[in-house]
């Protein structure tokens, strides 16, 4: 079984700086894709980023990287120059990519960011 | 830009009911997803359905529910006795593949929330 683990209900942060979302996991399986989503208060789910357990390198898309560290479990996603648009809830979400579960994302509890102007 | 389209947006029905909601996933997507998200918390996986069976199912998807795929386009979730807790955002998704080594990105439709009274 997979777990995700977001230990900030809520963060704020000042337009234009970065911040970071933390996001732990565990699980059994060796090989396992992290992917981080965001809900604005519209209520849709975005996909932002993602990264492959095998990745060498952290994934980045945008404005948004993914500090990938392995050993310690964890994902944290990192989103530089903060916008007002970036308020939301966010996600990170893992799925083992073979055998029992591989068809479903797990999801930790989620972040509400606020940006302040 | 495609996207996962899903109606209603929001249905309000009495307890005991039965509830049909409706998905259109990505035209060249092979696999679908249902998920829930129960007012302020995380978001939980239902169900996958592949090649016009159930791969993959939640402890939740119990015999309340069940998922068809009636024509070439539509995707659709009926809980058959709706209970109080069964109020919730559910969100459909679709995804090219969804196992291996790949991103196996879900798009997510923008969600039907229910309510039940």
């Amino acid at each position: 079984a997979q777990k995700i683990t977001q230990t900030q209900p809520g963060m704020f942060v000042q337009e234009k700086e970065a911040v970071t979302l933390d996001c732990t996991y565990d699980t059994s399986d060796p090989s396992y894709g992290l992917f981080w989503y965001k809900q604005p208060s519209s209520g849709e789910m975005i996909f932002l980023i993602y990264q492959g357990s095998y990745d060498q390198q952290n994934a980045t898309e945008g404005r948004y990287s993914l500090n990938f560290q392995k050993a310690r479990k964890s994902a944290n996603l990192v989103i530089s120059a903060s916008q007002l648009g970036d308020s939301a809830m966010y996600f990170c979400a893992m799925r083992p990519h073979r055998g029992a579960g591989s068809y479903q994302l797990t999801f930790g509890k989620g972040t509400k960011l606020s940006v302040i102007p | 830009e495609p996207e996962v389209t899903q109606t209603p947006s929001h249905q309000v029905t009495q307890m005991g009911q039965e509830v049909i909601l409706r998905c259109v996933p990505i035209s060249n997507h092979l696999y679908f997803y249902w998920y829930r998200q129960i007012l302020g918390q995380k978001v939980e996986f239902l169900v996958s359905f592949y090649n016009n069976e159930i791969s993959e199912k939640s402890e939740i998807f119990d015999d309340q529910f069940s998922v068809e795929r009636p024509d070439g386009s539509n995707f659709t979730l009926k809980i058959r006795s709706t209970k109080l807790e069964d109020s919730a955002m559910y969100f459909c998704a679709s995804s090219v593949i969804p196992t291996g080594p790949n991103t196996g990105e879900l798009f997510f439709g923008e969600g039907s929330r229910l309510t039940v009274l």
